[in-house]
């Protein structure tokens, strides 16, 4: 059990706006170490979706964001598209852990 | 453009030894820290070692400490991780990654190779 808590699945039809959620504690997130957010899809290996709270990688479209608040932290999905479909994690720092990623969310488009 | 690409891993039986290899390329490779994350069939993702980019500081999660170990060759543009006293919980793809950020602990993980499945069964 990963000290980062996503929900197992979200869904939502094409087109639509959909939230990811990150909670963590004390020792991670609202230490103030920052969240990053990452796509895996089917079969593939994980890309970096989201870094620093907040900041897309080159070629990331603006229908991915993030924000953080306290101990908490979000990935927003807007105008949603069937390739979409994947496994989202979370990532942070922890102070007694080191790296710690969420336990990933499953996107299903409907 | 950056490419990770690694190799080594394979069936093993309890107990026994393998070493990973992650091939590096499209950036200069001393200047980076360097993880291992691994995902076992079905389940996400966990960080297994941290190597800073000279060689000289390592991290390791507790499951597998004192039975792995991180190295890097920088002349050779080579990440290794060497694991022993392999474990059915071993069982996973292994994914080599480039870390990046400020300080390590604002560092992510920028670029991800394509994993290499290590199978620990007898």
């Amino acid at each position: 059990q990963s000290v980062l808590t996503q929900p197992p699945s979200v869904s939502g039809a094409p087109g639509q706006r959909v939230t990811i959620s990150c909670t963590g504690s004390s020792s991670n997130i609202g230490a103030g170490y920052d969240v990053h957010w990452y796509q895996q899809l089917p079969g593939t290996a994980p890309k970096l979706l989201i870094y620093g709270n907040n900041n897309r990688p080159s070629g990331v479209p603006d229908r991915f964001s993030g924000s953080k608040s306290g101990t908490s932290a979000s990935l927003a999905i807007t105008g949603l598209q069937a390739d979409d479909e994947a496994d989202y994690y979370c990532q942070s720092y922890d102070s007694n852990l080191n790296w710690v990623f969420g336990e990933g969310t499953k996107l299903t488009v409907l | 453009e950056v490419q990770l690409l690694e190799s080594g891993g394979g069936l093993v039986q309890p107990g026994g030894s393998l070493r990973l290899s992650c091939s590096a390329s499209g950036f200069t490779f001393s200047t980076y820290a360097m993880s291992w994350v691994r995902q076992a069939p079905g389940k996400g993702l966990e960080w297994v070692s941290v190597i800073s980019g000279d060689g000289g500081t390592t991290f390791y999660a507790d499951s597998v400490k004192g039975r792995f170990t991180v190295s890097r060759d920088n002349s050779k543009n080579t990440l290794y991780l060497q694991m022993s006293s392999l474990r059915a919980e071993d069982t996973a793809i292994y994914y080599c990654a480039k870390m990046n950020g400020r300080s390590r602990p604002y560092w992510n993980y920028d670029y991800w190779g394509q994993g290499t499945l290590v199978t620990v069964s007898s």
